[in-house]
């Protein structure tokens, strides 16, 4: 089974902090995302990787980045840690074949920014 | 940008019921669609796809509906059950890129 894993399922994390919320997949999938999950919004997707050291914004990068030194990991990095990015954050990975789309997601993240 | 949509936040639904859950999207040039049941405290899970060639496929206990005319996706649960209690989310996407996603609709079971 694939299995993605986040580093942590709750975060408390004060206002200027800089977070890391790390995600691991370990099916050798070629692509990577992570979202924010927010009540009315649904999953938004923040930035993706379709390869190691590669990087996409997705809907919403502002306050965000991303690192991927390695094909399993993915990073999401808050660098200045804001109360409005107090939210549920997923991440997700894919093969990366043609016509294969099906995301398969980690437990999630509950951040907190106090 | 183009947006995938549920046209109910909440359905509540008897246990033993089949339940239909519905979604509309608006691209039209999106040719694979995915329902996702997400448990409290859960990450999202894959329960059923379905290509923008087929207008139908079912798995155990679960259908999906595609209609491209109207660009309306629907799940169908049978037999619903206690356990089938979650937030239900469509998805719409075509490429590598990632999925877009409607907001979800709560499923309720009553008793």
């Amino acid at each position: 089974d694939v299995k993605v894993t986040q580093s942590s399922r709750y975060l408390v994390k004060r206002t200027g902090e800089k977070v890391f919320l790390e995600c691991v997949q370990d099916m050798d999938h070629e692509n990577m995302f992570w979202y924010r999950q927010d009540p009315g919004l649904g999953l938004r997707l923040i930035y993706f990787s379709y390869d190691v050291k590669m990087k996409e914004k997705g809907d919403i990068p502002e306050g965000y980045s991303v690192s991927r030194e390695k094909k399993e990991r993915f990073s999401l990095i808050l660098e200045s840690a804001s109360t409005n990015q107090t939210s549920m954050y997923l991440c997700a990975s894919i093969p990366g074949l043609a016509g294969s789309y099906e995301q398969y997601f980690g437990p999630g993240t509950r951040l907190t920014v106090t | 940008g183009e947006s995938v949509g549920l046209h109910l936040p909440t359905l509540s639904v008897q246990e033993g019921d089949n339940s239909i859950i519905n979604c509309a999207y608006s691209n039209s040039a999106s040719d694979y669609f995915i329902w996702y049941k997400q448990e409290s405290g859960k990450g999202p899970q894959f329960i059923i796809d379905i290509r923008s060639n087929m207008d139908k496929r079912q798995g155990q206990r679960v259908t999906v509906l595609l209609n491209k005319t109207v660009k309306h996706l629907s799940l169908q649960i049978a037999a619903t059950q206690p356990g089938d209690s979650a937030v239900y989310f469509c998805a719409e996407g075509g490429g590598a890129d990632g999925l877009t996603f409607g907001k979800g609709t709560h499923l309720i079971i009553q008793p």
